[in-house]
């Protein structure tokens, strides 16, 4: 089955320390997306990549780190500069070359740091 | 740049009632436009999508939506709502050029009653 796995589902930390959350896919997508889900205001962009070894900040990038060293990989790093990093973290992939290019979800991540 | 808003934050319906979920967007061109479904602690699922041709478009689960340039909105439809629809539903839209990016909305709580 072809899809976006993300793992670990729950993930807790204490304040100071760096965290790395895993994405992968399946799909042979070549675009990749980082969301940040807070209750009541949606999904916020973090990072995006369109091609291997390539990424761009969203709109909330600050406190955050990614690369794109895989196809199929797209890892993220909550660093310790992160003001307020507990959230449920969403990772997505798309197509490039199709006119109508939606976004595939994997399940998420929710991390806790105290 | 692109906004989307869903004006209802919460709605409740009945099993059985229609349903009709608000989007309104702000966008220059014609936008490609999005509906997802979220249930509690998941990913994203993509419900139906717009891009071009026929403003009425099905998607999965019995939904419907249509798009009214005049309006700037996309409405979610359903004629009848089943118990399992209860979960958070989000509108998107997507900018044309390279980055293709999708900007969702803060999303709407659907709540169903027996």
């Amino acid at each position: 089955d072809g899809g976006i796995t993300q793992s670990p589902k729950y993930l807790f930390r204490k304040e100071g320390q760096n965290v790395t959350l895993s994405c992968e896919q399946n799909l042979n997508h070549d675009a990749m997306y980082w969301y940040r889900q807070d209750p009541g205001q949606g999904l916020r962009l973090i990072y995006y990549s369109q091609i291997v070894n390539d990424f761009q900040k969203g709109d909330i990038a600050e406190g955050y780190s990614v690369s794109r060293e895989k196809k199929e990989s797209f890892p993220l790093t909550v660093t310790s500069a992160q003001k307020n990093p507990t959230a449920f973290y969403l990772c997505a992939s798309s197509i490039q070359d199709r006119p109508s290019y939606e976004q595939y979800f994997g399940p998420g991540t929710r991390l806790t740091v105290t | 740049a692109q906004s989307v808003t869903q004006p209802d934050i919460h709605i409740t319906v009945s099993e059985g009632a229609s349903l009709e979920l608000r989007c309104n967007y702000s966008y220059g061109a014609t936008p490609y436009l999005f509906w997802y479904v979220q249930s509690p602690g998941q990913g994203l699922q993509l419900l139906l999508k717009y891009f071009s041709g026929d403003t009425l478009v099905q998607g999965i689960k019995g939904f419907e939506a249509e798009f009214k340039r005049s309006q700037s909105s996309f409405n979610l439809r359903k004629p009848s709502v089943h118990w399992s629809d209860a979960a958070e539903y989000f509108c998107a839209v997507g900018a044309a050029g390279s980055a293709r990016q999708l900007t969702f909305g803060s999303g709407t709580q659907l709540t169903v009653l027996p």
